[in-house]
């Protein structure tokens, strides 16, 4: 059974320091999605990592994915308050089944 | 349009009651999918629709019925709820199932059940 770890599940930041959150699974798998939920909401798309060694950026987000060590990572550059919110990876099972795997999700409250 | 839409946002309801949660998306995605999500948890995955018929049940019990009446629409008839099924309650879609293709993932129904 495929099991997807992220940690931290809670993280308390002051607004222009520099974070990661880390997102590791228990089986191979070359395809990873990062969404984020703001509370109250539904999930926003963030990043897809199709294969080993994808690295994507988005303003103050960069996403990467190492399959061979199946750990994906999403950092965070310079916080500011906006980012707070919940961030979930979720990772595909490729063809074994047609769903993805949700990690528990971390919350980032980033302090003023 | 990259838009999946879900209709009501709110519902409550009785242990009774029936009613249908809505999904619709123009995208022309093949699979469709309806996940559960408690307070501060991931979504759970309930079911998965791929090219209109049903792929997956994750063990959902039966008070929860799902239907896919055409390629964009998805449908999850509620009936005798207990109220630990009150949730937000998550449509999504995506090109292909079981492929690299992202799931979009619409506004959610927030469910009451009393």
């Amino acid at each position: 059974e495929l099991k997807v770890e992220q940690n931290p599940l809670f993280l308390s930041m002051q607004e222009g320091k520099n974070y990661t959150i880390y997102c590791n699974y228990s089986t191979t798998s070359d395809r990873l999605y990062w969404y984020r939920q703001d509370p109250g909401k539904s999930l926003e798309s963030l990043f897809v990592l199709l294969s080993n060694g994808a690295v994507k950026q988005e303003g103050r987000l960069m996403a990467s994915l190492d399959t061979k060590a199946r750990l994906s990572t999403l950092h965070i550059t310079a916080a500011v308050h906006d980012l707070s919110a919940t961030y979930f990876c979720a990772v595909d099972l490729m063809n074994r089944d047609d769903k993805i795997i949700f990690g528990k999700g971390t919350r980032l409250h980033i302090l003023p | 349009d990259t838009e999946v839409t879900q209709t009501p946002k709110h519902l409550v309801m009785g242990m009774t009651n029936k009613k249908s949660l809505k999904c619709e998306q123009h995208m022309g995605h093949r699979a469709m999918y309806w996940y559960k999500q408690k307070a501060k948890k991931p979504p759970e995955l309930m079911f998965v629709y791929s090219y209109e018929k049903l792929s997956i049940n994750e063990s959902v019990p039966s008070r929860f019925s799902p239907e896919c009446p055409n390629s964009s629409l998805l449908n999850l008839h509620l009936h005798a709820l207990q109220p630990e099924d009150s949730a937000l309650y998550l449509c999504a879609s995506s090109r292909i199932a079981g492929s690299s293709y992202e799931q979009y993932f619409g506004p959610g129904t927030r469910l009451t059940v009393t």
